[in-house]
């Protein structure tokens, strides 16, 4: 089956400007995760949707990130005046609820600000 | 500070050779799971190991889980130039399934 689609794969963007990034999980997927990766490094946790729950947002490293999810499909990560520090990978993750302890990434988008 | 930390940062060997990473991590576990990224992109899932659990085996890999020395080591045996990626080890501390910790990955090379 389809597995996790991000859009766009990569974007570049001028600092200051805001950026929208896409994500869509398996299909039945209650739980999904966005992490950023730095280059080089390890993956950051930044927010978790579980179905109509509260998301938990204790990853999210300032108030120009948040994130939004329709239901239980399509989730959209936003990046509101970027910084050069905002250059990363961010990644995408969903999981089943009844197995919610293994997570399925997506390709990731790769984002630069110049 | 990041929960899992791996060892060594960067390992090259030729193909055929046995392959073995290591991870550290800081607080109890429910559970630590060893990822596999390529390039950079999406990561995959490759084992899960439960706190209760001392030793698991899938294919090729072995995973070990030391809970009273907070380790955990990943072996790739037969190792083969496809390897080559990037290895991550991931906890989930609270056992909620809410977020993983990832640590800062073994970057594996296998050289053909």
């Amino acid at each position: 089956g389809a597995g996790v689609s991000q859009s766009p794969s990569n974007k570049v963007t001028e600092k200051g400007k805001d950026v929208e990034l896409r994500c869509d999980p398996i299909s039945g997927h209650t739980a999904l995760y966005w992490y950023r990766q730095r280059l080089g490094q390890g993956l950051e946790f930044l927010i978790y949707f579980q179905g109509n729950s509260a998301p938990d947002k204790s990853g999210l490293p300032s108030d120009r990130f948040s994130a939004e999810r329709t239901g239980e499909s399509v989730s959209t990560l936003t990046i509101q005046r970027t910084q050069q520090e905002d250059s990363a990978v961010y990644l995408c993750a969903s999981s089943p609820y009844q197995r919610r302890e293994t997570q399925y990434f997506g390709p990731g988008t790769r984002l630069l600000v110049l | 500070s990041q929960q899992g930390e791996e060892d060594p940062q960067a390992l090259s060997i030729q193909e055929g050779e046995n392959a073995t990473m290591n991870c550290s991590y800081k607080t109890s576990i429910n559970n630590l799971q060893w990822y596999r990224q390529n390039s950079g992109r999406g990561l995959v899932h490759l084992i899960l190991i439960r706190s209760n659990e001392r030793e698991k085996h899938s294919g090729r890999l072995r995973v070990t889980l030391d809970t009273s020395k907070k380790s955990s080591s990943l072996l790739i045996t037969a190792s083969r130039a496809a390897d080559t990626a990037s290895y991550f080890c991931a906890t989930d501390p609270s056992g909620s399934a809410r977020q993983l910790t990832f640590g800062s990955g073994t970057q594996l090379t296998v050289l053909p």
